[in-house]
């Protein structure tokens, strides 16, 4: 039962375009969204992050939408650089006591090219 | 200020073995959790501990147990040993009156456990 989805195993972008990268979801009790970075031989890096009160957060280079009726976030990097060549996995939490419970995605492989 | 820290690195155990993965949290978090991550697929939860205490456990069997120590590092032992257990083990921390949202974890390295 995959909770969180992310139905794009790979991603390929040129050097200075937009990544979008997608991630549906099932759990109508996630109140809370993430994504995390991931290099190889790393531990996940948080990225950014979005309530469900909220439809949209940015943070630099990095958005992310959320659409809760669709139950589907997507984060967007723009302009996307060489260095943001990485794993991207997003996670969800139910809150309440689950709150330290994270529910991954597969991962999204992104490659820029310069 | 120190990031969460796992050791060892990488291990190789043999069927029906036990093993111990250790972890520090990162400075001011008080909650750990723990996460398998099998190739080519996202990290899966296996539990959390919250001031010494477990705060949550995943689909997991019991034979995956934890600690969590009064400096608020934490242990992870897997007995009896299946081929399905290698995989990468992730620990994470966070502190619910930190910083920054209580859901957003910050993760070690991980430790690349082989069971043959």
């Amino acid at each position: 039962d995959q909770q969180v989805k992310q139905n794009s195993p790979s991603l390929s972008v040129q050097e200075g375009r937009i990544s979008i990268l997608n991630c549906d979801y099932t759990n109508s009790m996630f109140d809370y969204f993430l994504w995390y970075k991931k290099y190889p031989a790393e531990g996940p890096t948080f990225l950014i992050s979005i309530s469900s009160i909220k439809d949209k957060n940015e943070d630099g280079r990095f958005t992310v939408f959320l659409n809760k009726s669709a139950k589907h976030l997507s984060l967007h990097i723009v302009p996307s650089q060489p260095g943001d060549s990485a794993v991207y996995f997003c996670a969800a939490s139910a809150g309440g006591t689950s709150y330290g419970k994270l529910t991954f995605g597969q991962g999204t492989i992104l490659t820029v090219h310069p | 200020e120190t990031g969460v820290t796992q050791s060892p690195t990488h291990l190789i155990k043999t069927r029906g073995q036990q093993v111990t993965l250790r972890c520090s949290s990162q400075s001011g978090h008080n909650t750990v959790s723990w996460y398998q991550q099998a190739l080519g697929q996202g990290p899966q939860f296996i539990f959390q501990y919250y001031r010494e205490e477990e705060n949550g456990r995943g689909n997991f069997p019991p034979r995956f147990s934890g600690l969590q120590f009064p400096n608020y590092s934490s242990e992870l032992n897997v007995n009896a040993l299946e081929l399905d257990d290698s995989a990468l083990y992730l620990c994470a921390s966070s502190s619910p009156g930190y910083s920054g949202s209580p859901y957003e974890q910050y993760f070690g390295p991980g430790t690349r456990l082989t069971v043959t």
